[in-house]
């Protein structure tokens, strides 16, 4: 099935760096939304977009749809020691209906 | 307002034994859907439900795995027998049919099978 490519894998950063994250898809997406996932915990929606071009933000998190509708980033800014987790894109493909692709995740690691 | 529950938290059992595991969605969502975890393959759909009924169970392993959504507020994973391989991460998710499709997730039931 289609997958999703997020990177980078992993990145490590300082307390008060900020930080880009994208996917990127061969087929169109409908809608993207990034997760948020912390140690022994399910994935928490932190973002969602729906339109080519929306730019969203939440808090010092910022995300954007891209206009071809097939890729996204995230950015965070000023990261904090809180923000150290796994981070996921996902979304639904024009013909998916229900079903979610996710990407691989981005696990993030900030040092204070 | 209570999010996706997720019941056991934690689940070990022997090999050949039953496991049967426990989700009640976001009220006045009509969309469930189960998933699994592992490192090795990352988050992999298994099978998900509109208004109750099962339409996607393509991701089920293998006849071992049976989900039954009875009503509304509850739906059940069922893993009869179980094997080792089984080991995972199992997280329940749901959304409204309709509208932004916005999947929220469960804090997921971590499955050791020895």
């Amino acid at each position: 099935g289609q997958q999703l490519n997020q990177s980078p894998q992993s990145m490590f950063i300082q307390e008060g760096e900020d930080v880009s994250m994208n996917c990127t898809s061969s087929s169109i997406f409908n809608t993207w939304l990034w997760y948020k996932q912390d140690p022994g915990e399910g994935p928490v929606l932190l973002i969602a977009l729906y339109k080519a071009g929306e730019l969203t933000s939440n808090g010092r998190l910022t995300a954007q749809f891209g206009i071809t509708r097939k890729d996204s980033f995230l950015n965070i800014s000023a990261s904090i020691p809180s923000d150290v987790g796994i981070y996921f894109c996902a979304g639904f493909e024009e013909t998916s209906g229900s079903r979610l692709t996710f990407g691989e995740g981005t696990q993030l690691t900030v040092n204070p | 307002d209570a999010g996706v529950i997720q019941s056991p938290r934690h689940e070990v059992t022997e090999m050949g034994q039953e496991v049967t595991l426990r989700c009640k969605p976001i009220s006045g969502h009509n969309s469930l859907f189960w998933y699994r975890q592992t490192m090795m393959r990352g988050l992999e759909l298994l099978i998900y439900f509109n208004n109750n009924v099962p339409i996607d169970d393509s991701g089920m392993p293998e006849d071992r795995f049976s989900a039954k959504m009875p009503n509304a507020s509850f739906s059940t994973l069922k893993i009869q027998p179980s094997e080792p391989r089984d080991s995972a991460v199992y997280f329940c998710a749901s959304s409204l049919l309709t509208g932004n499709y916005e999947q929220y997730f469960g804090p997921g039931t971590r499955l050791t099978v020895t």
